[in-house]
Formats: structure tokens, sequence, C-alpha cells
């Protein structure tokens, strides 16, 4: 079974508005992962957060983790159409074993 | 950045026949790659663990003798489909997880479809 849940599972929203996507997870986790998959393709790191981080930023994306309820959230600011893609959460536990959510297709439109 | 190559990206084949596919590391070595499979419009599904020079790890429900893995390297892992059948059909994809930084790096998938 999957460890990740994401809502919503689709998303469709204006150029210049933000995004929101959650993730929540159920067991014990090393970090949290977020990846981004254009349709037919593979998978893109988009940013990793540890479990002892709260919150993390790289550019237009910021993450939140809370372990406490086992959740996390990727915020994309100022959307664009080419962020138009599928977006996975993905939990490492032990020996790297990564367990992907079932992802959110954003739209964005232009 | 690191890169992982996937061959072929694109496979048909015939039911019956099977199918290799590779998994390399360009740039680092993997002592751990792994092995996903993603049915269309859905998430990743990890099949197998693959560490070099020992047996595969397989994941509940998956069969080692249908999806025969070997990581004889450090920057090689292959996947054997044998005897694929129509249900098979499905868009594969690698990661390969650095050595030194712990970080994983996925491929850019292989889309098998069986007639």
């Amino acid at each position: 079974s999957q460890q990740g849940e994401e809502d919503p599972q689709a998303l469709s929203i204006q150029e210049g508005e933000n995004a929101t996507m959650n993730c929540s997870y159920k067991t014990s986790i090393n970090n949290l992962q977020w990846y981004r998959q254009n349709s037919g393709r593979g998978l893109v790191h988009l940013i990793l957060i540890r479990s002892n981080e709260r919150e993390k930023h790289s550019g237009r994306l910021r993450v939140t983790l809370d372990t406490s309820k086992k959740s996390s959230s990727l915020l994309i600011t100022a959307s664009r159409a080419a962020d138009t893609a599928s977006y996975f959460c993905a939990t490492e536990t032990s020996g790297s074993r990564l367990t992907f959510g079932e992802g959110t297709q954003l739209t964005v439109n232009p | 950045g690191a890169v992982v190559s996937q061959h072929p990206s694109r496979v048909i084949c015939k039911s019956g026949t099977s199918v290799k596919i590779e998994c390399r590391s360009l740039d680092f070595q993997a002592t751990t790659m792994f092995w996903y499979r993603q049915f269309p419009k859905q998430s990743l599904m990890l099949m197998a663990t693959s560490n070099e020079g020992s047996k595969a790890t397989y994941e509940q429900g998956v069969e080692k003798d249908k999806f025969l893995i070997n990581h004889a390297s450090l920057t090689l892992s292959t996947l054997t489909v044998t005897s694929a059948h129509p249900e098979d059909s499905s868009f594969y994809i690698c990661s390969a997880s650095d050595r030194n930084t712990d970080t994983q790096y996925f491929g850019p998938g292989t889309r098998l479809t069986v007639l």
C-alpha cells in the first residue's frame, strides 16, 4: 500500500496564482522529498526536507513538514504554465527506500 | 549533476518474449539501485531493491522469477521482464543511490508495450 496520500488529486489554477499540494504519510521517516513528472517522462527531484526540519525554500518552492501530524505541503508561488505536471511526495525510510504518494496533477492555465 | 540513463527508452514486444532494460549511473558509483513500475495516471510502485554483488530484494507481490534483476557492477543494473504479457505493459523507472552522498537519482524511464 502507498505510504503517502496526496491531496488534491488534481488542481487547476491560473498563471500567477499559488498552488498548494498536501501529502500525508503513516510511518516514521528519515526525510520527505518532492518530485515533479511531466507526462510520460522521468522524475525531477525538487526538494528534500529532513525529519528534523520544519520548512525549506527553493526558488518559488516552499515545503513544510509536520512530523507530529505526519504531513507535508508543497507551495508553488507565482505559478507558470510550464509548472503544469504531476507532483509526487516520497518518504524515505531505512535503506534509502522511497515510497511515493498518489500524486497531484497540476494544471496551470495561461 | 549526477545522471542516470536507461536503455531502451521505449520497447514494443510480442507476448511471451523477454525484454531487458538497462539502468546506468553515468558519473557516480551506485551500490544500490531501485526499480519502479508506473501504470498510466498512477504513482510509482517500488518493485525491488538491487544491491551490487548480491541478490535483489523484491517487494511483496512482485514475482522474482518474472522480473529478473542483476546488479553486476557499481554502475549497471538490469531488469529482465521474462515471458512478457500485455499486463506487463507499463513505464519502468530506475533510480540509483550515490554511495558518497546518499542522494537518489532517477532515470528517464522505459516505456514497455507488450502486444
